[in-house]
């Protein structure tokens, strides 16, 4: 089955301690990319990734990291978590063209609370 | 500012009626996205529509494209209340290869469809 998924998919976390959330898709995309959504604020892109080894920020990278050693892993790094990183964190992945990411298959998402 | 904007943000309609939602953005773009997301759910793609597309239908869906007015529509026939639930549209921003592969979304339309 075509899926994204997300590890963990709830977590709670006091400010400060380094956390990881995983995401792995099974579709060879090359594109693959992290959104958080906050009520008001809709969907924001924080990273994406065009293929391995290719990043690029999204419009919210501040306080974020991403690797793409892998063509089917992103994970989403948060080195110093803040309060201001609570959120509703989407993975997602699709083909990627000359007309840009495709049709994006999104993970299931990763309720993050920081306190 | 967002570069895909929703309008309305709430839409409240019968059973069996239609429903019509915009999405209006800001630079050139290659391709146009909607999306749904049903309560705290992972998005859905719906429909994707080129820039040199002017309409595109799916099943009851109907978008349409006018890149002159840098606009979109998103038309669901004979609604039902499975439909309801939250849309999105999404952008890539430049149409250049590689020069910007963000993907942008808009806050979203809530569409709630009454029994």
């Amino acid at each position: 089955e075509a899926q994204v998924t997300q590890n963990p998919r709830y977590l709670i976390t006091v400010t400060g301690k380094k956390l990881t959330v995983t995401c792995s898709q099974n579709m060879n995309h090359e594109y693959m990319s992290w959104y958080r959504q906050d009520p008001g604020l809709g969907l924001r892109q924080i990273y994406y990734s065009m293929n391995v080894e290719v990043t690029d920020k999204g419009d919210v990278p501040e306080g974020y990291k991403v690797s793409r050693k892998e063509k089917r892993n992103f994970p989403l790094i948060l080195e110093s978590p803040s309060p201001n990183q609570t959120s509703l964190y989407f993975c997602a992945s699709s083909t990627f063209t000359r007309q840009g990411p495709y049709e994006q298959y999104f993970g299931p998402g990763t309720r993050l609370t920081v306190t | 500012s967002q570069q895909g904007e929703e309008d309305p943000q709430a839409l409240s309609i019968q059973e069996g009626e239609n429903a019509t939602m915009n999405c209006s953005y800001k630079t050139s773009i290659n391709n146009l996205q909607w999306y749904r997301q049903n309560s705290g759910r992972g998005l859905v793609h719906l429909i994707l529509i080129r820039s040199n597309e002017r309409e595109k239908h799916s099943g009851r869906l109907r978008v349409t494209l006018d890149t002159s007015k840098k606009s979109s529509s998103l038309l669901i026939t004979a609604s039902r209340a499975a439909d309801t639930a939250s849309y999105f549209c999404a952008t890539r921003q430049s149409p250049y290869f590689g020069a910007n592969s963000k993907l942008t979304f808009g806050k979203g339309i809530t569409l709630s469809v009454r029994p």
